[in-house]
């Protein structure tokens, strides 16, 4: 049972450079998340999703795109990297409860740079 | 505006003993709060969520308590070990209108060391 499963682990890209970070779940999870992890920061948001085929903006979604065309994946893109962008990334997944009150399992996070 | 506060920043304590980690929050309307476990290098592990009629909950040596009307939990280890070592980050969901879409407000953490 391997959870949640995040590609790459390290990243190391230039100024304007593109990529995609994958997440795959095996939880069969409705729910998915992307957020950041900053040094003195607690985790931020970036993109969600509720379900196969929809996506919605989190806290922090500008420079980002993300896709969930299949259930057990979530994508995140940058389509033009900058600096700013260096974090660490962790996708989430999560049952639909009603009020919410089912715990978030995370992955191991992708540690990117941009040059 | 809506905040989570923890302390102590960072905490040193022998192998063997307690500890409590506090957390202040201005989160509202309140849905529930929830502790995580994140060793370097991982993701975060959730210990235990609580809603707003639930002032205290276990999870093995880890045991959480709520004070909705203060607006304060904190997590209290027993007969610490050195595995018990990493970040724990206090977590308060923002109740709105239900599901995954509750704003989830993240604490910066307490980093704990536990020395032999």
């Amino acid at each position: 049972n391997a959870g949640v499963t995040q590609t790459p682990k390290f990243r190391v890209l230039k100024t304007g450079q593109s990529m995609t970070l994958l997440c795959a779940q095996d939880m069969n999870h409705e729910y998915m998340y992307w957020y950041r992890q900053d040094p003195g920061m607690g985790l931020r948001l970036i993109h969600y999703s509720v379900g196969e085929g929809t996506t919605a903006k989190g806290e922090v979604p500008d420079g980002y795109n993300v896709s969930r065309l299949k259930k057990q994946n979530f994508l995140l893109g940058l389509e033009s990297a900058a600096p700013s962008q260096t974090s660490v990334y962790f996708c989430a997944s999560s049952y639909y409860a009603e009020f919410g009150n089912q715990p978030q399992h995370f992955g191991d996070g992708t540690r990117l740079s941009i040059l | 505006k809506n905040q989570v506060e923890q302390s102590p920043q960072s905490l040193i304590i022998l192998e063997g003993k307690n500890c409590t980690l506090q957390c202040n929050y201005t989160v509202s309307p309140f849905s529930n709060l929830r502790w995580y476990k994140q060793d370097t290098g991982r993701g975060p592990v959730s210990l235990t969520i609580m809603t707003f009629s639930e002032n205290t909950k276990s999870n093995g040596r880890y045991t959480a308590t709520l004070d909705a009307d203060t607006k304060q939990s904190s997590l209290h280890i027993t007969a610490s070990q050195l595995s018990d070592s990493a970040s724990y980050i206090c977590v308060v969901s923002g109740l709105n209108h239900g599901g995954a879409t509750n704003k989830l407000i993240f604490g910066t953490g307490t980093l704990l060391a536990v020395q032999p």
